[in-house]
Order: C-alpha cells, then structure tokens, then sequence
C-alpha cells in the first residue's frame, strides 16, 4: 500500500477536465513539495509537475497542479486521447526518504 | 542532451545480490545540487522509490529497503550503482535510474529518466 493515496482510476471524454487527487500526511505533503509523473507502460515516467504548480519546458499548459495542506491535484484540460497514461505523484518524506502515490490509470473515453 | 541508462542483468537467482549500474551523460555530479536516484516498478504495480545520491554523497534509502540497499557513485565515470542483497521474486521489476537536477527542492524531482531495465528474480 503506498504513502500517498491516489484514486486507482479517473476517466474523461476529449475536451473535458479531468482532476486527480493524490492525499498524503503531514510528513509528505504537508510538509514537502509535490510532483507529477505521466507514465505510458513500457517507457521511461516522464516529469509533468515539479515543485507542487511548475511545469517543465515542453509541458502543455493544459497540465497543473496545485497543493492545499496534505493534498494535491493534477488538473488534465482539453483532454486529449494521447493524455491516455498512468499519472503518480510523488514527495518526500520527513523520514528522509521519498514515496510514490499509488498511481491513477486515466482513461480517455 | 541529458541521457541515463540502466545495465545488468536480467534475471538473478534468490538470495543473490542485484548489481545495477546508471551510467549518465549531459550533466555532472560535481555539480551542487544535483543527485541521481533508482525507482522501481514491478509488474502491474505503481512506481516505488529506492534511493538516492547526491553530488556531496549524502545518501538516502526506502526505510523498507535501507538493510538491503546500498547506493554508490563514480563520478569520474558518470555512474551511479545501486546494489540489492538476499533478492527475492518479489523484488522482479522494471528499475529505472533518474537525474534530479541541481534546482530540485526534493529527493522526488527526476528531470530525466532513463529507459529502465527488466529485472526477474527466479530460480
């Protein structure tokens, strides 16, 4: 079971805003910044979000994130078929290690 | 052009030890800041952090994992190598290595990612 709680699974039609919620505690989240991975299965997870909201050079905009005390989102808008991936979150720990949400399958109906 | 990739080998026998090596290119752990961590992913199951090192040396572990795991740095060579003692079936997973760059606020920030690599724990 992992630190931080994602929902298993999130869907949307093209065009939507799809939301994904990863909580965690105190000692993670509440603590420490938040990251954001998309991971096609079989490739390398590719970086969406780092430091809660900031987006690396070559990420859509119609990718956020957002935090609120223990928890964090990830907003998906316009959502494309190609946006079709596992999405994890990610902090550290205050027990000085870092852990991984459960991941959140998202599916573009 | 920031690249990582992951070598060794591809099925190891139980209560073996697992041997991974990152070799990287397009950035320097001389660098302040900057770190290189493993993740890994077992079949069908989520990502799961390792380990990380940074270019001062300074190490942190999965506290689930910290008695088997052991990670180490050759600068000089642009690697970083990750060692598993007493593996187990269910240690069998795609382990990636990935760089943090030196602007990272966190041990969970990996810029790049290298292809990963399937390892398989059988006898």
């Amino acid at each position: 079971q992992s630190v931080l709680t994602q929902p298993p699974s999130a869907s949307g039609t093209p065009g939507q805003t799809v939301i994904i919620s990863c909580s965690g505690s105190t000692s993670n989240i509440g603590s420490h910044s938040v990251d954001w991975y998309q991971h096609f299965p079989g490739t390398a997870p590719k970086l969406l979000i780092y430091k809660n909201d900031q987006r690396p050079s070559g990420v859509p905009d119609r990718f956020s994130g957002s935090k609120s005390g223990t928890s964090a989102s990830l907003a998906i808008g316009r959502l494309r078929s190609e946006d079709e991936a596992d999405y994890y979150c990610a902090a550290w720990d205050d027990n000085l290690s870092g852990v991984f949400g459960g991941g959140t399958k998202l599916t573009v109906l | 052009q920031i690249t990582l990739k992951e070598s060794g080998p591809t099925l190891v026998r139980p209560t073996q030890t697992l041997t991974l090596t990152c070799t990287f290119s397009g950035f320097s752990l001389y660098t302040g800041g900057v770190g290189v961590g493993w993740i890994r992913q077992p079949p069908g199951k989520a990502l799961e952090w390792l380990a990380i090192i940074y270019w001062d040396d300074d190490k942190r572990y999965s506290p689930s994992l910290k008695t088997r795991l052991t990670i180490t740095k050759d600068t000089s060579q642009s690697q970083v190598v990750l060692t598993l003692t007493n593996v187990d079936p269910v240690d069998t997973a795609t382990y990636y290595c990935g760089q943090r760059p030196s602007f990272a606020v966190s041990g969970t920030h990996f810029h790049n990612w290298g292809q990963g690599t399937l390892v398989t724990v059988s006898s």
